[in-house]
């Protein structure tokens, strides 16, 4: 089992609508996640982070967390066709707490 | 600028030669962490080090690899004796204060190609 799953995609929404991306990860006691996007060729850079259980907001993003389901998902409303590329799931705390572990991440493409 | 640099921004060598890589953190950042990355696929936990320590290095292959991060000037990854397989982009990131709850700040990495 790999340490944070998400699906690869490629994900595809209509610009306008709400693009939901989810993640799961297997150390029931990390504390932290994060949202990294990356455009093709180019490095992550962070979009949000929570640490708490609920839905944390920032603009047209929304993250959610569930500790117990193992579960984050990242909402992004409105998308854009800028909003294209690849959104890494981030985990760190747990057994490994000196580094962060990611997701392979997932694919989103948005069509005009 | 003031983000975390990474140099040079492509490398490219023939198997059996050296790649080092150089990184330089965030003004104010101490941890310094090092990702592969293969293409389509995710980051890589490497290495993490702080000033003059290696503080983890569980991701690290146990041969050819090596990481410093000197007292004074930029952390590197070596790779000696380098193969095909070696070729990735090398991600550096670095935080202000480590521990799980420091969102980590990536350079622009470096693209290694070995011929």
């Amino acid at each position: 089992q790999k340490e944070v799953e998400q699906n690869s995609g490629p994900l595809s929404v209509p610009e306008g609508a709400i693009a939901s991306l989810n993640c799961t990860y297997s150390d029931r006691g990390s504390q932290s996640f994060f949202w990294y996007r990356q455009y093709s060729g180019k490095s992550p850079e962070l979009i949000m982070f929570i640490y708490s259980n609920g839905d944390k907001e920032d603009g047209r993003f929304t993250a959610q967390l569930n500790k117990a389901s193992q579960y984050v998902s990242l909402l992004i409303r409105d998308s854009q066709p800028s909003d294209s590329a690849t959104y890494l799931c981030a985990v760190s705390g747990g057994r490994n707490n000196n580094d962060m572990r990611f997701g392979a991440g997932t694919r989103l493409t948005v069509k005009p | 600028n003031a983000g975390v640099m990474q140099n040079p921004r492509h490398l490219v060598r023939r198997r059996g030669q050296e790649a080092r890589l150089r990184c330089s953190p965030m003004k104010g950042h101490s941890h310094v962490y090092w990702y592969r990355q293969l293409p389509e696929e995710g980051l890589k936990f490497m290495v993490y080090l702080q000033k003059e320590n290696i503080i983890d290095e569980s991701g690290m292959p146990k041969e050819r690899f090596s990481a410093e991060f000197p007292k004074e000037g930029p952390s590197i990854l070596r790779i000696q004796q380098v193969v095909r397989g070696d070729s990735a982009a090398y991600f550096c990131a670095s935080s202000q204060t480590g521990g799980a709850n420091s969102p980590l700040h990536f350079g622009n990495g470096t693209r290694l190609t070995v011929t």
